[in-house]
């Protein structure tokens, strides 16, 4: 399958710094990639849709100045946590989307961004 | 987006077949049925994908009846390494479209020697 990579695998950040992962797609390109946040022992749930070229959409309840996303081109996207705070320590995990046939599009995840905030 | 229903956990032993079934009633005409699979502090990872009837890949089978509001995974022989969080995802996958999907809280599957 399609690979995804994250970088950095782990941070750890003091409150109030800002804190950028980096999400690419190695082997194909991907218009739309998606952001989760997973806390521990709970599922992923969805933060934001992020667009080649355009705005990112954001699910409701997640903070647009706080989260930024950026996807600068078809193979890379990136989230900045903003002023992170002890709260914001979770898993981030993102994904992108495999264009295919009609219905045969698949989304492949990357490895995960352990974050830490103090 | 169609909600989905899976069992929290299940036990199985090595050497078994593995069965988790996956309720989805309000699954609509365009949606494709996907499984992933996460192991801890990890992103989860596909497994298998599909539409109706069966699919058959070398790690798994998936069974679709024709009402399409359930489906099941189907694990040949597991092994102590399939021990992991299943999720069953349910979402528009039609080309091109801007369709996400929505994690539920999945099945945990413990097998033991």
């Amino acid at each position: 399958g399609a690979v995804v990579s994250q970088h950095p695998s782990r941070v750890i950040c003091k409150s109030g710094t800002s804190v950028k992962i980096e999400c690419r797609s190695l082997d194909f390109q991907a218009t739309t990639m998606f952001w989760y946040r997973q806390f521990p022992k709970q599922s992923l749930m969805l933060m934001a849709t992020s667009n080649e070229g355009s705005k990112a959409t954001y699910e409701q309840g997640v903070e647009k100045d706080k989260f930024l996303i950026n996807h600068a081109s078809l193979t890379l996207s990136t989230l900045t946590v903003t002023s992170a705070h002890p709260e914001d320590s979770s898993f981030y995990i993102c994904s992108a989307r495999e264009p295919g046939g009609p219905g045969t599009d698949t989304q492949y995840f990357g490895p995960g961004t352990r974050l830490t905030v103090l | 987006l169609a909600k989905t229903t899976q069992p929290i956990s299940m036990d199985s032993y090595e050497g078994q077949e593995v069965n988790i079934t996956c309720s989805h009633n309000n699954i609509a005409t365009n949606d494709y049925i996907t499984w992933y699979q996460q192991f801890p502090s990890q992103g989860p990872r596909f497994i298998i994908q599909g539409y109706k009837t069966k699919v058959t890949n070398e790690v798994a089978s998936l069974f679709i009846p024709a009402d399409r509001k359930s489906s099941t995974l189907s694990l040949p022989r597991v092994s102590l390494s399939d021990t992991a969080v299943y999720y069953c995802l349910v979402g528009v996958s039609y080309g091109g479209s801007q369709g996400n999907l929505i994690f539920g809280k999945g099945t945990k599957l413990s097998v033991k020697p």
